[in-house]
């Protein structure tokens, strides 16, 4: 059974740090792309950042860009968002979620077929 | 971005009836659409990849179809368990999800 547990969300001020963690088991982890979800108050969905298989292509959606950090360790079956300068509207529930395939190519991604629980990831003065 | 447009915002029906919801691509994804069910304080479950194909133990009332820029999930007879919220995903040019449908009891 897949299992995917993140942890790391916490209440930030605007403008800290905060690194998530998602513990993958159940599956062979080096051979599938993993990715951050997240889901703000109001429903919506949105795909914050992902990585290949090996590592080697990665996604940041722009509204992250140059401030979120995504990385994994395939030997550890951990999967890492590092996420600097963050702003009321990082406000969210973040999923890690366990894609389909093991990379997007040519533009054509996955689907995600196992999340975890979800971290709430709250910034506030 | 592919920007997809879910319909209705929310359905209302009662259990044994059937639901048909709705999702529309600004362009074409072909098949490369997913569906995903949410219930509250719960992670989104996949439904149903590339149009039509039910994940591993969806139940068969869980139907899947289109092609293009047009898609629709089928709930043949509604379930109380399967009032929810509904979400498409679309996969063919990065990855966007639809605003979603909110399915709740009349």
């Amino acid at each position: 059974e897949v299992q995917l547990l993140e942890s790391g969300g916490d209440f930030v001020q605007p403008g800290g740090s905060l690194r998530l963690s998602c513990a993958a088991s159940g599956f062979t982890f080096s051979t599938y792309a993993m990715a951050w979800v997240r889901q703000f108050p109001g429903r919506g969905l949105e795909r914050v950042s992902g990585m290949s298989d090996s590592g080697g292509k990665i996604y940041y959606a722009d509204s992250v860009k140059g401030r979120f950090t995504i990385s994994r360790d395939n030997s550890k079956n951990t999967l890492y968002l590092q996420m600097n300068s963050l702003r009321a509207e990082d406000t969210a529930v973040y999923y890690c979620a366990k894609a389909s395939l093991g990379s997007c190519s040519s533009g054509r991604c996955y689907d995600f077929d196992s999340w975890g629980q979800g971290t709430l990831v709250t910034v506030s003065s | 971005e592919i920007v997809l447009t879910q319909s209705p915002a929310t359905l209302s029906l009662s259990p044994g009836e059937r639901a048909t919801l709705s999702c529309r691509a600004s362009q074409s994804v072909s098949s490369y659409l997913a569906w995903y069910q949410q219930k509250p304080g719960q992670a989104p479950r996949l439904l149903i990849s590339d149009a039509s194909n039910r994940a591993t133990g969806i139940p068969a009332r869980f139907s899947g179809s289109g092609s293009g820029t047009d898609f629709t999930l089928t709930i043949s007879s509604l379930e109380p368990e399967d009032f929810a919220i509904y979400y498409c995903q679309q996969r063919s040019n990065l990855i966007t999800f639809g605003q979603g449908t909110r399915l709740e009891i009349k």
